[in-house]
């Protein structure tokens, strides 16, 4: 079956833009989780979407904001980009809201300059 | 905060000896423990998980530890191939469920 599916894969905007990133799980999970990679920094937990309701936030401002579709596809948008938001976001999807079976995507890398 | 910690950036090991990863954790909520490997260009690939219950799991060349009171796991690959030459993650989640990571520890094996 087919994997985590994150497009763009690459992504340049500059300062002061918005952009959004699309996250389609594997078939029948529905659990989206989005991280981002930065060096140094490691994996920092964006948040998590389960059924279309946020179910988890981690410690962002306000700038990045997710939703998920009812087909389980998620979205993370991020406005007014800042060069600090240049990293890779990954995707992580999972079957439900257990310990197991997450399985992430290849990441978008998005560079603001 | 950093609840999630892995405090060497890098490690450096020979062929065939072993490499020990370690993770420093403070949240006593966390209880199901997690390492992934990660390549270039790549997502994280799960490599083997814990839990709180256990002190020990083994898979194959690669086996976590986990000490609850000092709240410290480790992961041992023995013994050590060039294709294991990666970044390793170590997560861990609670019961409120969003997985927590390091930031990463890049494993060289030397031929």
């Amino acid at each position: 079956k087919a994997g985590v599916t994150q497009t763009p894969r690459y992504l340049i905007k500059t300062r002061g833009q918005q952009v959004t990133l699309s996250c389609s799980p594997i078939s029948g999970h529905r659990s989206v989780s989005w991280y981002q990679q930065t060096p140094g920094q490691g994996l920092q937990f964006l948040f998590e979407y389960f059924s279309e309701t946020q179910r988890n936030k981690g410690n962002f401002p306000g700038r990045f904001s997710g939703r998920q579709f009812s087909n389980s596809r998620s979205e993370m948008n991020v406005s007014t980009l800042e060069l600090g938001d240049s990293a890779l976001y990954l995707c992580a999807s999972r079957p439900g809201t257990g310990y197991y079976g997450y399985t992430f995507g290849s990441g978008t890398r998005l560079t603001v300059v | 905060d950093q609840q999630v910690k892995q405090n060497s950036p890098s490690l450096s090991v020979q062929e065939g000896r072993i490499s020990i990863l370690n993770c420093d954790y403070t949240n006593s909520m966390f209880d199901y423990f997690l390492w992934y490997k990660k390549y270039p260009a790549e997502g994280p690939t799960f490599l083997i998980s814990i839990s709180s219950i256990k002190d020990k799991n083994e898979d194959g060349r690669f086996t976590v530890f986990l000490n609850k009171s000092a709240k410290h796991l480790s992961l041992h690959i023995v013994p050590s191939q060039p294709g294991d030459s990666a970044v390793y993650f170590c997560a861990a989640l609670s019961d409120n469920n969003d997985m927590r990571f390091g930031a990463g520890t890049r494993l060289t094996v030397k031929p």
